[in-house]
């Protein structure tokens, strides 16, 4: 299987934990993305990197999240003292450096705070 | 402002119905990138399509057209003959070149498509 991987796919936790999603890109890309997707809506980004660089930033992401890249391959992204409304699929997509290349995604973690 | 517009929460057609999703965008970028994605219940966004902005040919691939209408800001996506396969819901995303370089892409809500066999 060469698509974009997530683990794991589903996390059930209690408020106030921390949890960490890790994502796997196709192997050639060197753009990842992060993006989160609550019910009825539609994917809204958070995060992206190229290589092992954090280049932006959505103000989605409150100073409970940090993501990172370490060396330019997979990707973890960490939430600090969950909250309900933290409760959302988790998505992560990949993509060429080369102009507007096609994000592909991975099937999403879904995380439930309790 | 919403940077793409999904107007149709929910369709319903029968099976072998011809069904049109809409996509009305909003962008200040001469250059930019429209997708179509599929969501089906596992969850996974399937791409279906790329689109550039200087491209405005209708495409056809299979039972899937796409109407791009840059007059009108829109990009329809076509399902010909539908099939209970095609139930999913279907995002239109925008990629913007010159304001985003980060290309994130926004997505709209969304169409959720029954297809009733």
């Amino acid at each position: 299987d060469t698509g974009v991987s997530q683990d794991p796919r589903h996390k059930i936790t209690k408020r106030g934990q921390n949890v960490t999603f890790r994502c796997d890109p196709i192997s050639e890309h060197n753009r990842l993305y992060w993006y989160r997707q609550t019910l009825g809506q539609g994917p809204e980004f958070l995060t992206y990197f190229q290589n092992e660089a954090q280049l932006e930033k959505s103000r989605l992401l409150s100073d409970r999240f940090s993501a990172e890249r370490p060396k330019g391959s997979f990707s973890t992204l960490e939430i600090q003292r969950t909250e309900q409304g933290d409760s959302a699929m988790y998505l992560c997509a990949s993509s060429l450096r080369r102009e507007r290349e096609t994000q592909y995604f991975g099937p999403g973690t879904r995380l439930l705070v309790l | 402002a919403q940077k793409v517009t999904q107007a149709q929460t929910e369709i319903s057609v029968v099976e072998k119905e011809d069904v049109t999703l809409d996509c009305v965008y909003e962008t200040r970028d001469t250059t930019y990138y429209l997708f179509w994605y599929k969501q089906p219940p596992s969850g996974e966004l399937v791409f279906l399509i790329r689109r550039n902005s200087f491209d405005e040919q209708n495409e056809i691939s299979g039972r899937y057209s796409w109407n791009f209408q840059k007059s009108t800001s829109s990009f329809n996506f076509t399902i010909t003959a539908s099939q209970v396969v095609d139930s999913a819901v279907y995002f239109c995303a925008l990629s913007e070149a010159v304001t985003n370089t980060g290309n994130q892409f926004y997505f709209g809500t969304g169409t959720s498509l029954t297809v009733i066999p």
